[in-house]
C-alpha cells in the first residue's frame, strides 16, 4: 500500500533563516507530488506541484521554491523566511490509479 | 469570484442531527467530486467521492451532486462527535490524478 511521509511536524523558525521541509511517498511510482499551504479562513493555497523529477510548475510567485530530486521525493525550500511564510504546510500526491489526493500530516511552521 | 464557494462555518449541531454541508462552483467542465475531512492539526483525508451528478452514499454520509445548478453537498445522518472537523471540497475536471481545485472547508462541531 502507498504511504506518504512528510516531516517535521512542527518547526518554529526566526526570520531569515532557511527552510528545508521534506515529503516521501512509498508504494507507488512516478506519482505526481504538490505543495500546499493551508491558513486559517483562507482553505488551501496551491504552491507547487510536480508531475515528475525535475519537473516543477510554481502556483504562486513567493519566498519559497520546490524540487524533486528523486521519484518520489518533493522537498520545499526557502532560503529567508519571512513572518508571511508561516502557516501549515501540506505534502500531497496523485497517480493515474488513485482518484483525488492522498495528504501527508502536515508541517505547522512558525516564523518568528 | 472563487471557481469554488463553500461557506467556512463554524457550523455546531446537536449529536444526532442532520448535518448538511455545501459547495457551489463556476466551472461546467468540473466532473468529479470530492469530500475530504480534516480533523484538526491533521491532514485532509478524502471521505467521498462522486463522477457527474447524482447521489452517494457510504454509511451515515451521502454526496450529491446536481451539476445543472453547480451545486454539491454532504449530508452527514446522525452526528457523533467524532465527526467534528472541518469539511472540504474538492473537484476536477478529469479524473486520474490531476489538479483538484478546493473549497475553503467548513468547520463543524457536533456537540454532547
Amino acid at each position: 500500500s502507498q504511504t506518504i511521509h512528510q516531516w517535521p511536524a512542527t518547526l518554529v523558525q526566526p526570520v531569515g533563516s532557511p527552510l528545508s521541509l521534506e515529503c516521501t511517498v512509498e508504494g507507488t511510482s512516478n506519482p505526481n507530488l504538490y505543495w500546499y499551504r493551508q491558513a486559517a479562513g483562507r482553505g488551501l493555497q496551491l504552491l507547487f506541484y510536480s508531475v515528475g523529477i525535475g519537473q516543477i510548475s510554481s502556483e504562486v510567485p513567493q519566498n519559497l521554491s520546490a524540487s524533486r530530486p528523486q521519484d518520489r521525493q518533493f522537498i520545499l525550500s526557502s532560503k529567508k523566511l519571512l513572518l508571511s511564510d508561516s502557516g501549515f504546510y501540506l505534502c500531497a500526491w496523485s497517480d493515474r490509479g488513485t482518484f483525488g489526493y492522498t495528504f501527508g500530516s502536515g508541517t505547522r511552521l512558525t516564523v518568528v | 469570484q472563487k471557481e469554488v464557494e463553500q461557506d467556512p462555518g463554524p457550523l455546531s449541531v446537536p449529536e444526532g442531527a442532520i448535518v448538511s454541508l455545501n459547495c457551489t462552483y463556476s466551472n461546467s467542465a468540473f466532473q468529479y467530486f470530492m469530500w475530504y475531512r480534516q480533523y484538526s492539526r491533521k491532514g485532509p483525508e478524502l471521505l467521498m467521492y462522486t463522477y457527474s451528478s447524482g447521489n452517494k452514499e457510504d454509511g451515515r454520509f451521502t454526496a450529491q451532486v446536481d451539476k445543472s445548478s453547480k451545486y454539491i453537498s454532504l449530508f452527514i445522518r446522525d452526528s457523533q462527535p467524532s465527526d467534528s472537523a472541518t469539511y472540504l471540497c474538492a473537484m476536477s475536471e478529469t479524473g486520474g490524478g490531476n489538479k483538484l481545485t478546493f473549497g475553503t472547508g467548513t468547520q463543524l462541531k457536533v456537540e454532547l
